[in-house]
Protein backbone atom coordinates (compact mmCIF):
# COMPACT_ATOMS: atom_id res chain seq x y z
CA UNK A 1 0.00 0.00 0.00
CA UNK A 2 1.03 3.55 -0.60
CA UNK A 3 2.01 5.51 2.64
CA UNK A 4 0.88 9.17 3.21
CA UNK A 5 2.83 11.12 5.70
CA UNK A 6 1.22 14.28 7.07
CA UNK A 7 3.57 17.19 8.43
CA UNK A 8 3.36 18.75 10.81
CA UNK A 9 0.78 16.80 13.39
CA UNK A 10 -0.01 19.72 14.86
CA UNK A 11 0.22 23.44 14.19
CA UNK A 12 -0.60 25.95 15.91
CA UNK A 13 -1.64 29.51 14.43
CA UNK A 14 -3.68 32.99 14.57
CA UNK A 15 -6.22 34.06 12.76
CA UNK A 16 -4.96 35.89 9.88
CA UNK A 17 -2.22 33.13 9.49
CA UNK A 18 -0.68 31.97 6.58
CA UNK A 19 -1.15 28.17 7.12
CA UNK A 20 0.95 25.21 4.80
CA UNK A 21 0.15 21.55 5.43
CA UNK A 22 2.62 18.99 3.81
CA UNK A 23 2.01 15.34 2.65
CA UNK A 24 4.37 12.94 1.09
CA UNK A 25 3.29 9.80 -0.58
CA UNK A 26 5.58 6.98 -0.19
CA UNK A 27 5.80 6.48 -4.00
CA UNK A 28 4.73 8.49 -7.07
CA UNK A 29 0.67 9.25 -7.19
CA UNK A 30 0.57 11.68 -10.20
CA UNK A 31 -1.67 14.10 -8.98
CA UNK A 32 -4.58 11.92 -7.41
CA UNK A 33 -5.03 13.59 -4.29
CA UNK A 34 -7.78 14.83 -2.21
CA UNK A 35 -7.72 16.94 0.85
CA UNK A 36 -10.47 16.82 3.40
CA UNK A 37 -11.14 19.03 6.34
CA UNK A 38 -12.70 17.41 9.45
CA UNK A 39 -14.25 19.26 12.26
CA UNK A 40 -15.08 16.99 15.87
CA UNK A 41 -17.49 14.94 15.56
CA UNK A 42 -18.71 15.72 12.18
CA UNK A 43 -18.06 14.14 8.89
CA UNK A 44 -14.96 14.76 6.39
CA UNK A 45 -15.46 17.55 4.16
CA UNK A 46 -14.05 17.37 0.39
CA UNK A 47 -11.97 20.75 -0.30
CA UNK A 48 -9.20 19.86 -2.86
CA UNK A 49 -9.07 17.25 -5.58
CA UNK A 50 -6.38 16.20 -8.05
CA UNK A 51 -3.91 18.02 -6.22
CA UNK A 52 -5.14 21.54 -6.55
CA UNK A 53 -8.86 21.49 -8.06
CA UNK A 54 -10.88 23.79 -5.58
CA UNK A 55 -14.17 21.79 -4.85
CA UNK A 56 -17.48 23.56 -5.57
CA UNK A 57 -18.00 26.39 -2.71
CA UNK A 58 -14.50 26.10 -0.51
CA UNK A 59 -13.73 29.43 -0.28
CA UNK A 60 -10.56 31.03 -2.15
CA UNK A 61 -8.61 31.11 0.69
CA UNK A 62 -7.56 27.22 0.69
CA UNK A 63 -5.21 26.20 -2.42
CA UNK A 64 -3.34 22.84 -3.03
CA UNK A 65 -0.10 21.93 -5.00
CA UNK A 66 2.70 19.63 -5.57
CA UNK A 67 2.78 16.53 -8.10
CA UNK A 68 4.54 13.44 -7.68
CA UNK A 69 5.35 12.66 -3.97
CA UNK A 70 4.76 16.15 -2.43
CA UNK A 71 1.90 18.27 -1.81
CA UNK A 72 0.78 20.75 0.10
CA UNK A 73 -2.38 22.44 1.15
CA UNK A 74 -2.32 26.00 1.67
CA UNK A 75 -5.02 28.33 3.76
CA UNK A 76 -3.99 32.07 2.47
CA UNK A 77 -5.28 33.76 5.47
CA UNK A 78 -6.57 31.41 8.90
CA UNK A 79 -10.19 32.28 9.54
CA UNK A 80 -11.94 30.89 13.20
CA UNK A 81 -14.10 28.31 11.08
CA UNK A 82 -10.62 26.58 9.97
CA UNK A 83 -9.77 25.50 12.81
CA UNK A 84 -10.36 21.85 12.73
CA UNK A 85 -7.92 18.88 11.27
CA UNK A 86 -6.90 17.99 7.65
CA UNK A 87 -6.42 15.06 6.12
CA UNK A 88 -4.42 13.95 2.71
CA UNK A 89 -6.16 10.90 0.72
CA UNK A 90 -4.47 9.33 -2.52
CA UNK A 91 -6.24 8.39 -5.04
CA UNK A 92 -3.95 6.72 -7.02
CA UNK A 93 -4.80 2.84 -6.69
CA UNK A 94 -7.92 1.41 -5.69
CA UNK A 95 -6.69 0.62 -2.10
CA UNK A 96 -6.85 4.39 -1.17
CA UNK A 97 -5.00 5.33 1.76
CA UNK A 98 -5.30 8.50 3.82
CA UNK A 99 -2.49 10.78 6.01
CA UNK A 100 -2.66 10.60 9.64
CA UNK A 101 -3.51 14.07 9.77
CA UNK A 102 -2.86 17.67 10.96
CA UNK A 103 -4.66 19.29 13.70
CA UNK A 104 -4.84 23.23 13.01
CA UNK A 105 -5.03 24.68 16.80
CA UNK A 106 -5.94 28.60 17.77
CA UNK A 107 -2.68 29.89 18.86
CA UNK B 1 -28.58 18.31 -1.47
CA UNK B 2 -26.93 15.20 -1.38
CA UNK B 3 -28.16 13.15 2.09
CA UNK B 4 -26.50 9.98 3.65
CA UNK B 5 -27.62 8.95 6.79
CA UNK B 6 -26.34 5.63 8.25
CA UNK B 7 -27.90 3.50 10.81
CA UNK B 8 -27.48 -0.20 12.23
CA UNK B 9 -24.40 0.99 14.54
CA UNK B 10 -24.15 -0.40 18.30
CA UNK B 11 -22.20 -2.52 20.68
CA UNK B 12 -21.61 -6.25 19.70
CA UNK B 13 -19.36 -8.39 21.26
CA UNK B 14 -15.96 -10.31 19.45
CA UNK B 15 -17.27 -12.52 16.74
CA UNK B 16 -20.11 -11.30 16.56
CA UNK B 17 -22.06 -9.63 13.72
CA UNK B 18 -23.87 -6.49 12.42
CA UNK B 19 -25.76 -4.59 9.41
CA UNK B 20 -24.81 -0.95 8.95
CA UNK B 21 -26.73 0.71 6.52
CA UNK B 22 -26.95 3.74 4.61
CA UNK B 23 -30.07 5.53 3.02
CA UNK B 24 -29.04 8.03 0.54
CA UNK B 25 -31.65 11.14 -1.06
CA UNK B 26 -31.11 14.21 -3.30
CA UNK B 27 -28.68 12.05 -5.91
CA UNK B 28 -28.98 9.11 -8.81
CA UNK B 29 -28.13 6.58 -6.46
CA UNK B 30 -27.81 4.11 -8.74
CA UNK B 31 -25.09 6.45 -10.83
CA UNK B 32 -22.76 6.46 -7.83
CA UNK B 33 -20.42 4.17 -7.22
CA UNK B 34 -20.80 3.97 -3.08
CA UNK B 35 -18.14 3.45 0.27
CA UNK B 36 -17.66 2.61 3.56
CA UNK B 37 -15.00 4.44 5.30
CA UNK B 38 -14.09 3.98 8.71
CA UNK B 39 -12.45 6.32 11.98
CA UNK B 40 -11.21 4.75 14.97
CA UNK B 41 -11.43 6.51 18.61
CA UNK B 42 -9.25 9.27 18.11
CA UNK B 43 -7.47 7.86 14.74
CA UNK B 44 -7.49 8.65 11.31
CA UNK B 45 -9.38 7.65 8.34
CA UNK B 46 -9.30 4.10 6.91
CA UNK B 47 -11.24 3.36 3.68
CA UNK B 48 -12.88 -0.21 3.98
CA UNK B 49 -14.96 -1.13 0.55
CA UNK B 50 -16.46 0.51 -2.65
CA UNK B 51 -19.05 -0.97 -4.67
CA UNK B 52 -19.77 0.11 -8.23
CA UNK B 53 -23.25 1.07 -9.70
CA UNK B 54 -24.74 -1.71 -9.88
CA UNK B 55 -23.15 -3.72 -7.06
CA UNK B 56 -21.32 -6.44 -9.36
CA UNK B 57 -18.18 -4.80 -8.67
CA UNK B 58 -16.88 -4.48 -4.71
CA UNK B 59 -13.24 -4.08 -3.13
CA UNK B 60 -12.03 -4.11 0.32
CA UNK B 61 -9.27 -3.24 2.32
CA UNK B 62 -7.17 -6.48 3.55
CA UNK B 63 -7.81 -6.26 7.16
CA UNK B 64 -11.44 -6.85 6.40
CA UNK B 65 -11.70 -8.93 3.37
CA UNK B 66 -13.34 -12.05 4.07
CA UNK B 67 -15.36 -11.02 6.80
CA UNK B 68 -17.29 -7.57 5.42
CA UNK B 69 -19.49 -7.75 2.59
CA UNK B 70 -20.78 -4.03 0.45
CA UNK B 71 -23.85 -4.37 -0.97
CA UNK B 72 -26.34 -2.10 -2.07
CA UNK B 73 -30.15 -1.89 -3.05
CA UNK B 74 -30.82 1.02 -5.82
CA UNK B 75 -34.79 0.73 -5.81
CA UNK B 76 -34.14 1.65 -1.88
CA UNK B 77 -31.84 4.08 -2.79
CA UNK B 78 -29.66 2.02 0.23
CA UNK B 79 -26.37 0.78 0.84
CA UNK B 80 -25.36 -1.67 3.08
CA UNK B 81 -22.38 -2.88 4.99
CA UNK B 82 -22.39 -6.67 6.78
CA UNK B 83 -20.28 -7.04 9.12
CA UNK B 84 -18.72 -10.75 10.14
CA UNK B 85 -16.33 -12.13 12.76
CA UNK B 86 -16.13 -9.31 14.11
CA UNK B 87 -12.53 -8.22 16.15
CA UNK B 88 -12.05 -4.96 18.88
CA UNK B 89 -9.65 -3.34 15.98
CA UNK B 90 -13.10 -3.21 13.80
CA UNK B 91 -14.48 -0.68 16.24
CA UNK B 92 -14.98 2.24 14.75
CA UNK B 93 -17.51 5.81 13.24
CA UNK B 94 -18.68 4.11 9.93
CA UNK B 95 -19.24 6.67 6.96
CA UNK B 96 -20.74 6.21 4.05
CA UNK B 97 -19.66 8.10 0.89
CA UNK B 98 -20.58 9.12 -2.51
CA UNK B 99 -17.64 8.50 -4.90
CA UNK B 100 -16.67 10.83 -7.14
CA UNK B 101 -15.13 9.51 -10.64
CA UNK B 102 -12.37 11.96 -12.17
CA UNK B 103 -13.38 12.60 -15.93
CA UNK B 104 -11.39 10.91 -18.27
CA UNK B 105 -10.36 8.26 -15.73
CA UNK B 106 -11.28 5.72 -13.27
CA UNK B 107 -9.47 7.35 -10.35
CA UNK B 108 -12.03 8.42 -7.54
CA UNK B 109 -12.37 9.75 -4.63
CA UNK B 110 -15.18 11.05 -1.64
CA UNK B 111 -17.06 14.23 -1.90
CA UNK B 112 -19.82 13.34 -0.07
CA UNK B 113 -20.19 11.83 3.48
CA UNK B 114 -22.98 10.94 5.91
CA UNK B 115 -22.61 11.94 9.41
CA UNK B 116 -21.59 8.57 10.71
CA UNK B 117 -22.21 5.03 12.75
CA UNK B 118 -20.85 4.37 15.80
CA UNK B 119 -19.71 0.33 16.02
CA UNK B 120 -17.87 -1.00 19.30
CA UNK B 121 -16.48 -4.33 19.50
CA UNK B 122 -16.21 -5.25 22.85
CA UNK B 123 -16.77 -8.16 25.59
Amino acid sequence: DIQMTQSPSTLSASVGDRVTITCRASQSISSWLAWYQQKPGKAPKLLIYKASSLESGVPLRFSGSGSGTEFTLTISSLQPDDFATYYCQQYNTYSRTFGQGTKVEIK
Amino acid sequence: EVQLVESGGGLVQPGGSLRLSCAASGLTFSSYWMSWVRQAPGKGLEWVANVNQGGSGKYYVGSVNGRFTISRDNAMNSLYLQMNSLRAEDTAVYYCARVRIDSGSDHNYFDSWGQGALVTVSS
